[in-house]
């Protein structure tokens, strides 16, 4: 499975457009790449997945480089309630059931 | 749907204790998996089951066993208790391989 690396904390002020690196410089070609959001005390939650090229819905998009060796989880104009860790996973539609979590990124919003 | 439920949702056991921690999905999924996460940490995976009636490891399986007789639900067996188990325990469902998967609220698990 690949490994990825995320930093381990940002900061950002109300407002802001927050992007969030993932490294996953082992990526196999069928692995997708997935973000998730856990808030305290709450199970993970979904954010975006994507293959390529970039992914958009309605809370976040997603940048991937031709090479697929890092993806970028851009959160626009993030707000107080968006306080919380983010998980970049990369893996298979083989492997998804068997996915491991990081240590996440813990991003923290002031005002 | 009620999504993903575990119960209970805050344990306290002995050393030496066993208990099984439940998990059930309503959205016939038939991916599952139980998690633990230490404070401070990412989840890590324990048992993980592709369908009804297989079942395999993940990351730290010592201490825990699984069983997945039904396609609803996916108990996890805490064998022993010991202090190095106290965690809280999330179990999640996917509807495919590639998929999102859904998280229960979580059960928080304290042996002493």
């Amino acid at each position: 499975l690949a490994k990825t690396t995320q930093p381990i904390s940002m900061d950002s002020y109300e407002g802001q457009e927050v992007n969030i690196t993932c490294s996953h410089n082992n990526i196999a070609t069928n692995d997708y790449i997935t973000w998730y959001q856990q808030f305290p005390s709450q199970g993970p939650r979904f954010i975006i997945q994507g293959y390529k090229t970039k992914v958009t819905n309605e809370v976040a998009s997603l940048f991937i480089p031709a090479d697929r060796k890092s993806s970028t989880l851009s959160l626009p104009r993030v707000s107080l309630s968006d306080t919380a860790v983010y998980y970049c996973l990369v893996g298979s539609t083989g492997t998804a059931s068997k996915l491991t979590f990081g240590t996440g990124t813990r991003l923290q919003v002031t005002l | 749907n009620a999504g993903v439920t575990q119960t209970p949702k805050f344990q306290v056991l002995k050393t030496g204790q066993s208990m099984t921690l439940q998990c059930a999905q309503d959205m016939n999924h038939e991916y599952m998996s139980w998690y633990r996460q230490d404070p401070g940490m990412g989840l890590r995976l324990i048992h993980y089951s592709v369908g009804a009636g297989i079942t395999d490891q993940g990351e730290v399986p010592n201490g825990y066993n699984v069983s997945r007789s039904t396609t609803e639900d996916f108990p996890l067996r805490l064998l022993s208790a010991a202090p190095s188990q106290t965690s809280v325990y999330f179990c999640a469902s996917s509807g495919d391989r590639g998929g999102e998967q859904y998280f229960g609220p979580g059960t928080r698990l304290t042996v002493t």
